[in-house]
């Protein structure tokens, strides 16, 4: 069966810090893979999606860059994390266009003090 | 006005009430999503609709595409059942955009 695996479960990081957040699945290839934010008290956000390895597309400008190294592997990453990037973010995954299957993992709670 | 719209907003109620949820949208799909999340922030896929109805134990979601309107049943309501719901839409194979879009949600309380 497919698993996903998001990490760190909880971050808290200062301002200007770094930032690495890790996604994989396992047990399906090629899938499609998206990371999420979720402000306090809004809906999701698509940040990124890939439809494959190296293939990256964003959806909003900002502080963030997601990059897919390898087939299950998506990372989220900042150089300089601001204020405004804490927020629950969240990895997913689906097979193919038709989205069929979509599933999340548990999130990570990034709080930028 | 959003292309995904959710009500109620907030929803409380007893333990064995009949739960209804429902998700209106304004854009041509292919498929539907009820997904639930909880408070621990945690996303569970429920359904994946393209027509019809599904039923999965007490959760059972229905979906018109002719009226673009999808409705999430709980029935006999459980405390455990306290969650957000989340409503999601897909854009037709044609359309290239990987993008889900979502609606706001809908908070359930059930009080024992």
């Amino acid at each position: 069966s497919q698993t996903i695996h998001q990490w760190p479960a909880t971050l808290v990081q200062p301002v200007g810090s770094p930032l690495s957040l890790e996604c994989t699945v396992e047990g399906t290839s090629n899938p499609n893979l998206y990371w999420y934010r979720q402000a306090a008290g809004r809906g999701l956000q698509l940040l990124f999606y890939s439809v494959g390895i190296g293939q990256i597309s964003s959806e909003v400008p900002q502080n963030l860059s997601a990059s897919r190294p390898q087939d299950r592997q998506f990372i989220l990453s900042s150089k300089k994390l601001l204020l405004s990037d804490s927020g629950f973010y969240l990895c997913a995954w689906s097979r193919g266009p038709s989205m069929q299957g979509y599933t999340f993992g548990s999130g990570t709670r990034l709080t930028v003090v | 006005k959003n292309e995904v719209e959710q009500s109620p907003q907030n929803l409380t109620a007893q333990e064995g009430e009949f739960i209804t949820i429902n998700c209106s949208y304004s854009v041509g799909i292919s498929a539907l999503h009820w997904l639930q999340q909880h408070p621990g922030g945690g996303i569970v896929s429920l359904f994946m609709l393209s027509s019809g109805k599904k039923k999965h134990g007490r959760l059972i979601a229905t979906i018109n595409i002719q009226e673009k309107h999808s409705s999430l049943h709980i029935t006999a309501s459980h405390p455990r059942d306290s969650a957000v719901y989340i409503c999601a839409v897909k854009a037709p194979p044609m359309d290239s955009n990987y993008q889900l879009i979502w609606g706001a949600g809908t908070k359930l309380i059930i009080k024992p």
